[in-house]
């Protein structure tokens, strides 16, 4: 059974940073893309950033590009991704998914609240 | 950027009827649209994929097609566990984008 469980949410002040983590299991992690997705309070799905299976090629929405680093440890099938400069936009639930360009696995998120 | 427009916003429909939703891209996205179903306080499920392609366990009411820049999710006879949010997704180009959302209320 594929499982997909996201950490390191929270409330961060308005230029702090945050790391959250995404732990699988059940599918082979080294190979496959993956993805970090987010949704704001109330609103629709936004696509976050993206990695390659090796980690050698990674994408950013433009809201987050510059602040955001994704990675991932394939030896501990886990993904990453480093969250700097937060604003108050940022604040919403964070979730990775497992990617075949759609996304057909999803983890059950972590809330990350920017705020003084 | 492929913008995505879902219509309905809302669509209230009763249970046993059948249920169209609608998903526009601003430029052809060659099939590759998915549609999810979400339900409050969980994450997105993934029912399609290649426009028409039911995801593993997605139950056969649930189909999906259309191509270019017109694609469309039909449930056929609606279900009380079928009331959800509905968001398609291209993954053509870069970056991925999401519809809106529709939401499927009971009548």
């Amino acid at each position: 059974e594929v499982q997909l469980l996201e950490s390191g949410g929270g409330l961060v002040q308005p230029g702090g940073s945050l790391r959250l983590s995404c732990a699988a299991s059940g599918f082979s992690f080294s190979i496959y893309s993956m993805t970090w997705l987010r949704q704001a309070p109330g609103k629709g799905l936004e696509w976050v950033s993206a990695i390659t299976d090796s980690g050698g090629k990674t994408s950013y929405a433009g809201s987050v590009k510059g602040r955001f680093t994704i990675s991932r440890d394939n030896s501990k099938n886990t993904l990453f991704l480093q969250m700097d400069s937060l604003r108050a936009e940022d604040t919403a639930v964070y979730y990775c998914a497992k990617t075949q360009g759609y996304f057909d696995f999803w983890g059950q998120g972590t809330l990350v609240t920017v705020s003084s | 950027e492929t913008v995505m427009t879902q219509s309905p916003a809302t669509l209230s429909v009763s249970p046993g009827e059948r249920a169209t939703l609608s998903c526009r891209a601003s430029q052809s996205v060659r099939s590759n649209l998915a549609w999810y179903q979400q339900k409050p306080g969980q994450a997105p499920r993934l029912l399609i994929y290649a426009a028409s392609t039911r995801a593993t366990g997605i139950p056969a009411r649930f189909s999906g097609s259309g191509s270019g820049t017109e694609y469309t999710l039909t449930i056929s006879s609606l279900q009380s566990e079928d009331f959800a949010v509905y968001s398609c997704q291209q993954y053509y180009d870069w970056p991925r984008t999401f519809g809106q959302g529709s939401k499927l209320e009971i009548k």
